[in-house]
């Protein structure tokens, strides 16, 4: 079983359009986040959702919203879709809010928006 | 200023020799440091956690912090081919919205030849 799965792996999709991207963890974690990588590998915090409460809200467009039906799933969803949205979006989870022990990444979400 | 720095590299060793990877930290606060690897188009894999000053050993990797110098390295011994992956540094801290969060190095990229 995959502790932190994610999908879609890839997602190609013109400019404008709205998509989303689910996340999953079967590991009783508390606290999940969404990170953005760019080309250059930089990892950079979205957000985050500590027991479905949002917790960490990361200088983002509007266009991407959040959402935690539970404290096993975060999805994200982004509207009008603008070419540099085009990234590896990660969803990690951690035991706690205070992420002493560190996160659990999913396998990463490619979107390329032509 | 950046808050977590890294050499991007490519810091090229050969086989069998030890590796040394810095990172360098703004936060005097931080208190948890993690070293992870990412293999091209993989997810990061947690591979070290240190947590107090002085050396953490396991296996081949041994964390080294200094709090005081605001410096945490990751050296691996008997480097292997299969050691090639971009290392990244993270460092707890930035408590932002009632929630801790990695801030991560934009990654030392390590090349292990034959």
């Amino acid at each position: 079983d995959t502790a932190v799965s994610q999908t879609p792996k890839y997602l190609v999709t013109q400019m404008g359009n709205d998509k989303s991207i689910k996340c999953e963890q079967n590991l009783g974690h508390d606290t999940m986040y969404w990170y953005k990588q760019d080309s250059k590998k930089f990892l950079k915090i979205m957000f985050s959702y500590n027991n479905k409460e949002l917790i960490i809200n990361e200088t983002v467009p509007n266009r991407f919203s959040p959402k935690s039906p539970d404290k096993a799933h975060l999805n994200l969803h982004i509207n009008s879709l603008e070419l540099g949205d085009s990234a590896v979006y990660f969803c990690a989870s951690s035991q706690d809010r205070n992420s002493v022990y560190g996160y659990t990444f999913g396998s990463g979400t490619r979107l390329t928006v032509v | 200023q950046k808050e977590v720095e890294q050499n991007s590299g490519p810091l090229s060793v050969p086989e069998g020799a030890i590796a040394s990877l810095n990172c360098t930290y703004s936060d005097r606060g931080s208190q948890s440091f993690f070293w992870y690897r990412q293999y091209s188009g993989k997810s990061p894999e947690l591979i070290m956690s240190i947590y107090s000053n002085g050396d953490k050993e396991d296996g081949r990797f041994t964390a080294q912090l200094n709090k005081a110098s605001q410096y945490v390295s990751l050296l691996i011994r008997d480097s292997q081919p299969s050691d090639s992956a971009t290392y990244l540094c993270a460092v707890n801290g930035g408590v932002t919205g009632g929630g801790n969060k990695l801030t991560f190095g934009t990654g030392t990229q390590l090349k292990v030849e034959l």
